[in-house]
């Protein structure tokens, strides 16, 4: 069984802070990990990927990778109101459909 | 171009009927998956179609559930004798067989069963 933990939150955070997103998966054959972003009402969308283990940067998000540790996360520098969202992180092995984990509930107090 | 489509947006039913919801995926996409959100709720992943392989049935709650796909283009899910529990939004997702496999989520199919 493939399992993906992540804080269900919410987590708040004031405008212009860092938000830190976590997830801890599973499966060790996991090769790639996505972030997909979640507005209340709306169907996820595509942030970022990572293969890697180490940092991508992508404008004001980094996706960090620690495959000896199964810990990916997510930072958002200058946090907005409209970053405000449901946050869920998908690890992927093979030729298989992604598991996505719960999500976590991010909110940006302005 | 073009982004993965559902329909329809909105579907009410009556407990016992069957409903059938659409999906078009991103063109030239080989893989299309179909997931249910409960109000509230995670993914819950139902089929996963891969090209001309035998489709990944494992997520299919029950056998009131089935799906289709023609080639590399259009499936459908069906629900049978719709229950009040199927009450969900149906989410269909397509990726491509190269690269990084990401998924392109369409808008979804709310489905509230009376």
């Amino acid at each position: 069984q493939k399992e993906v933990e992540q804080n269900s939150g919410p987590l708040s955070v004031p405008e212009g802070a860092i938000a830190s997103l976590n997830c801890t998966y599973s499966d060790r054959g996991s090769q790639s990990f996505f972030w997909y972003r979640q507005y209340s009402g709306k169907s996820p969308e595509l942030i970022m990927f990572i293969y890697s283990n180490g940092d991508k940067e992508d404008g004001r998000f980094t996706a960090q990778l620690n495959k000896a540790s199964q810990y990916v996360s997510l930072l958002i520098r200058d946090s907005q109101p409209s970053d405000s969202a449901t946050y869920l992180c998908a690890p992927h092995s093979g030729n298989t459909p992604l598991v996505f984990g719960k999500g976590t509930r991010l909110s940006v107090i302005a | 171009g073009a982004g993965v489509s559902q329909s329809p947006s909105n579907k009410v039913t009556e407990k016992g009927k069957d409903v059938e919801l659409r999906c078009d995926p991103i063109s030239g996409h080989t893989a299309l998956y179909w997931y249910r959100q409960r109000l509230g709720q995670g993914l819950e992943f139902l089929i996963y179609f891969q090209g001309n392989s035998a489709p990944d049935k494992s997520g299919l709650p029950s056998d009131r559930f089935s799906a289709e796909r023609t080639g590399e283009s259009v499936s459908t899910l069906t629900i049978q004798r719709t229950q009040q529990e199927d009450s969900a939004v149906y989410l269909c997702a397509s990726s491509s067989a190269r690269g990084a496999y990401e998924q392109y989520f369409g808008p979804g199919t709310r489905l509230t069963v009376t």
